[in-house]
């Protein structure tokens, strides 16, 4: 079956770095994305990949390994406006996203 | 901006009622989805749409209908509501052009309890 694995929970400090981190298994891979859900809002995009690699956006950076099913996302700098949910989502072999349950995300002063 | 707009944010109904859920979009998206959100789950699409008048089933759509008579307009329906669809509704929509990146858009989301 198609499923994607990643902590319920994380905890960090403001002006920190927090890792969090996805693996995830699907019936073909067409890309891995990771959105940001602010406690009663709409989730919102963040980042997208499908090569290997890191890709940096100014403070967040994710990285993918298609090799291992892995991702992550990197959040430096960390300040109260980032804590949310992450929820990562990976594309299958139909285009269809297959999401996690998502991280929340407690940024603590 | 991208903006989805669900009609509600929070809806209280009896079980055994019929409810519509409805959901806008302003960018003249092609795709439009129906997702529900529990705690402790990933998202689980229900219903999508590709095109007006177009709808696949997605995971979950016991129980759900869909309407999309307008490119703009994407309805959810519940038959008859029960307990056990009680839930966050999220709509979303998504450009057609790169089927890959293809990024969706979310609405706040609608909390309906079934009582």
């Amino acid at each position: 079956g198609q499923n994607i694995d990643q902590p319920t929970e994380m905890t960090a400090t403001e002006g920190a770095i927090v890792q969090i981190n996805c693996t995830y298994q699907t019936s073909g891979f067409n890309g891995l994305f990771w959105y940001q859900q602010h406690a009663g809002e709409a989730p919102t995009f963040l980042s997208y990949n499908v090569l290997d690699g890191l890709e940096e956006k100014g403070r967040f950076s994710s990285f993918l390994s298609r090799s291992k099913g892995y991702s992550y996302l990197l959040l430096k700098e960390l300040q109260m406006k980032d804590s949310a949910s992450y929820l990562c989502a990976a594309l299958d072999s139909n285009y269809q996203l297959i999401w996690g349950a998502g991280t929340k995300l407690i940024i603590k002063p | 901006d991208v903006k989805v707009t669900q009609s509600s944010r929070y809806l209280v109904k009896r079980t055994g009622e019929k409810v519509f859920l409805e959901c806008v979009q302003d960018m003249d998206h092609e795709n439009m989805f129906w997702y529900r959100q529990d705690p402790g789950l990933g998202l689980r699409l229900i219903y999508f749409s590709y095109d007006v008048k177009m709808k696949e089933k997605g995971d979950i759509p016991e129980g759900y209908s869909v309407s999309r008579e307008k490119k703009e307009r994407f309805s959810l329906i519940l038959e008859s509501a029960s307990t056990n669809q009680t839930s966050m509704y999220l709509c979303a929509s998504s450009p057609g052009t790169d089927i890959a990146k293809n990024i969706q858009y979310f609405g706040a989301g609608t909390r309906l309890s079934v009582l």
